[in-house]
Formats: C-alpha cells, structure tokens, sequence
C-alpha cells in the first residue's frame, strides 16, 4: 500500500542546534514530495516542495530538503533552529494527476530557548 | 495571494443535526478543492476531491451521504456533515489549487474549522 512515514513523532531542541527530519514514502513512478508546517494556532503553509531537477531543494526560512530516490526518502533540514521554528511538519507526497496529497503522521518539533 | 478561509472557525451543534462549513479561495479560481479531516496529535486524512461543476470523489471509508460536497464555483466549496453524531467531531480542513497558474500543482490550506458535536 501506498504510504509515507516520518520517523520522528516529537522532537525537542536548543536553539541554533540542527535540525533533520525524516521522511520516506511508498509510491512507484513520478511523485511530487512536499514539506508543510503548522505553527500552533495556524493553518498548513507550504515549507518547501521538489517536483523534478535539483533534488537538493531550498525552501522557505532557511529549510532545505533533499530528495534521494533510491531511498524514496525527502529529509527536511535546517542547519540552526530557531524557537520560532516550533511548529508541526508534515511531508506529503502527491502521486496523481489529481493533486492529491497523502500526508505522514506529522512530526512535532519544540525549540527551547 | 493564495489564500483561502473556511467559515466557521468553530461550530458546536446537537446530535442529529447538519453543519454546513464553506471553504473559499479569496484571490484565486480553484478548480480543485479538497477536503480533509484531522484528528488530534493526528496527520490530516484526504476525504474527498471536489472539481468546480463535478461531483466530488471520496476516499475508501467516507461515507458520501453524510459528508455532502458541493463545488459550485471556482471560489466556493461546502462539505455538509449531514446529521451529526459525536464521533464526527473534529478539525476539517480545505485546501485549493490553483489550476490557472504555475504553482498548479500546490495546494493552499484553509484554516480549518473545529466541529464539536455534542
């Protein structure tokens, strides 16, 4: 079955540390992967997304993720956090002509100060 | 640009009734909204695809007579939670593409609307 799988469901961090999230999906042929985040109290907003090209994509407030296809993963990175950057992420894949997005659990990430 | 609403924000009803919630692209044509459903600490579950002018397509498990869809604009989508019970108490979400554009292939989220039925 189709699916996709982020591997950590709560993450806590200092500021300025790194930060590596994982993703991997299920899906055979041509996929458009997707990073979204949900700060708490707000509505989805698109992190970053690869379609095709470079598989190191760069994305917004200094978020990079990075597609390998022999893995099937789509890692989000982010080299310094900051607290702002306690939110949620999910990754989502999209794998039809639909634009259907199937999304992972979510992984909820607590920056400290 | 991009965004889209969703009222209400919060709707509380009585078991048995339905609840109409409007999803709404505010400076974009939609061609295709979906809806989606989130359950706390949970990710957000596809329910059903909505073309603007087509009946709407439902994912395996979601019952059609009780979540109606109607898109019967490029700017407007309701789901209807027809008689509602308890167990339909959740977060729903819309989203929009939009198709008339290159980002057609993103989709832009509503800020959901927290149903609780009592």
């Amino acid at each position: 079955a189709q699916s996709v799988s982020q591997h950590n469901h709560h993450v806590i961090l200092s500021e300025a540390a790194s930060l590596e999230l994982g993703c991997n999906y299920s899906y055979g042929g041509t996929v458009n992967l997707f990073w979204y985040v949900q700060y708490p109290g707000q509505h989805l907003q698109l992190l970053l997304k690869y379609f095709s090209g470079d598989p190191l994509v760069k994305g917004i407030k200094g978020f990079e993720a990075e597609f390998i296809k022999s893995k099937f993963s789509f890692n989000l990175r982010k080299p310094s956090v900051q607290w702002s950057d306690t939110a949620e992420y999910f990754c989502a894949v999209n794998a039809d002509s639909w634009g259907k997005l199937q999304f992972g659990a979510g992984t909820q990430v607590v920056v400290t100060p | 640009g991009a965004v889209v609403s969703q009222h209400p924000s919060r709707v509380i009803c009585k078991s048995g009734t339905s609840v109409k919630i409007e999803c709404r692209s505010l400076d974009f044509q939609a061609t295709t909204m979906f809806w989606y459903r989130q359950f706390p600490k949970k990710s957000l579950m596809l329910m059903a695809t909505s073309n603007e002018g087509s009946k709407a397509t439902y994912e395996q498990g979601v019952e059609k007579d009780k979540f109606l869809i109607n898109h019967a604009s490029l700017t407007l989508s309701t789901l209807t939670v027809t008689s509602a019970h308890p167990e339909d108490s959740s977060f729903y979400i819309c989203s929009a593409r939009d198709g008339g554009s290159p980002r057609g292939d993103e989709q832009f989220f509503g800020p959901g609307t927290r149903l609780t039925v009592l």
